[in-house]
């Protein structure tokens, strides 16, 4: 059964980057159709999609974080990650990857609490 | 970017009723329409996707409906399970799919 996995720092000072790194269980990235992506979560709010990368290995992001955010799959770990940079409170959320088929996000993972402070 | 929109935010229910949670997109999305599941601590859970198709292993209470740009989930005789919010998500652009600010299902 496929699963996903978050892991990387839960603490990260303004101004620095984020990086966090999602592990796949049960499927292969190189042999696999689907696309693959992070979504976002501030306490107490909403969802927000941040980014990802088609099956083909083309990234794509949300207009208003671009400039600041990269996504990128590494097929010999079977990870994908997310890079990203000059990070403020607002960035403050729980952070989930997730597996998108055909544009909806069938399967997730529970999510990295990551936290911008000095 | 296609703008979606939950309202109300939150409504109360009693167990065995029959719950509608409505969302609306700002411009018409045919029926690339999904809708999740999310308890407090845990990830989203998608329940139903293209507005009415229901996901593996998910109740038959749950059923979705709509299209264009107004879309229902219903909930036929709630169950104590089935307290906690739910999300609406446009797939129509692949590229920027984006989430309404969710409807949480309180006890009455």
């Amino acid at each position: 059964q496929l699963q996903v996995q978050e892991s990387g720092p839960g603490l990260v000072k303004p101004s620095e980057t984020l990086s966090l790194t999602c592990t796949v269980f049960g499927d292969s990235l190189s042999s696999s159709t689907y696309n693959w992506g992070w979504v976002r979560q501030p306490p107490g709010k909403g969802l927000e999609w941040i980014g990802g990368v088609f099956y083909t290995g083309t990234a794509y992001y949300n207009p208003s974080l671009r400039g600041r955010v990269t996504t990128s799959v590494d097929m010999s770990k079977n990870q994908f990650s997310l890079r990203l940079s000059a990070v403020t409170a607002a960035d403050t959320a729980m952070y989930h990857c997730a597996r998108i088929r055909t544009a909806n996000f069938d399967t997730w993972g529970r999510g990295i609490l990551v936290t911008v402070s000095s | 970017d296609i703008q979606m929109t939950q309202s109300p935010s939150s409504l109360s229910a009693s167990i065995g009723d029959r719950v509608t949670i409505p969302c609306r997109a700002s411009q018409s999305i045919s029926r690339f329409l999904n809708w999740y599941q999310q308890k407090p601590g845990k990830a989203p859970k998608l329940l139903i996707y293209d507005a009415s198709t229901l996901q593996d292993g998910v109740p038959s209470r749950f059923s979705g409906s709509g299209s264009g740009t107004e879309f229902t989930l219903t909930i036929d005789s709630l169950q104590p399970e089935d307290f906690a919010t739910y999300y609406c998500q446009q797939s129509y652009n692949t590229g920027f799919p984006t989430f309404g600010g969710g409807t949480k299902v309180e006890v009455k």
